[in-house]
């Protein structure tokens, strides 16, 4: 089976850094997921990692170590927008490819 | 191009009715999943169809869960005989097989009185 770990609530401070956390096992890892979810809305994607190291997008970043199956999302210079639920999945190879998603992480952005 | 689409956007319906919700995925997409999703909670997997595949139908929680995408395109997930504990959103994505970067439809919020 698969288990993908992630906190359940952050918060943080307008202009600041926050990293997001997530750990996982599963077998046939195929990759791994960062999505956004704003309250009452679909969740959009922002990231994928599929081979180790730091993929950097704007002021989103995503890092995955398939070792230690981790991997955080950095949000730098955070904006009121940004706060919102962040859901990582993965992707496995389990009788065909399949995505699970953690629980997310709700992110509060205080001014 | 357009996107996922699900209807209805909204279903209030009787406990012991049974409802029909539909999603329309992306041209072209040969993966669709079913999710159900609770005020405040994460993702519930419910069913994953890809290509021409048996869909993987571990996610459903109950024989009165059912789903079946006709011609590779649209899907209805169908529940008979609704409890009140299935009301939440029911969302719906697509993906191709290369990427599988799920482009997820509005929802459907069911409500059962």
């Amino acid at each position: 089976g698969q288990n993908i770990d992630q906190p359940t609530e952050m918060t943080a401070t307008e202009g600041a850094i926050v990293q997001i956390n997530c750990t996982y096992q599963t077998s046939g890892f195929n990759g791994l997921f960062w999505y956004q979810q704003h309250a009452g809305e679909a969740p959009t994607f922002l990231s994928y990692n599929v081979l180790d190291g730091l993929e950097e997008k704007g002021r989103f970043s995503s890092f995955l170590s398939r070792s230690k199956g981790y991997s955080y999302l950095l949000l730098k210079e955070l904006q009121m927008k940004d706060s919102a639920s962040y859901l990582c999945a993965v992707r496995a190879l389990a009788g065909g490819f399949k995505t699970i998603f953690g629980a997310g992480t709700r992110l509060f952005v205080k001014a | 191009g357009a996107g996922v689409s699900q209807s209805p956007s909204n279903k209030v319906t009787e406990k012991g009715k049974d409802v029909e919700l539909r999603c329309d995925p992306i041209s072209g997409h040969t993966a669709l999943y079913w999710y159900r999703q609770s005020l405040g909670q994460g993702l519930e997997f419910l069913i994953y169809f890809q290509g021409n595949s048996a869909p993987d139908k571990s996610g459903l929680p109950s024989d009165r869960f059912s789903a079946e995408r006709t011609g590779g395109s649209v899907s209805t997930l169908t529940i008979q005989r609704t409890q009140q504990e299935d009301s939440a959103v029911y969302l719906c994505a697509s993906s191709s097989v290369n990427t599988d970067t799920q482009y997820f439809g509005p929802g459907t919020r069911l409500t059962v009185l």
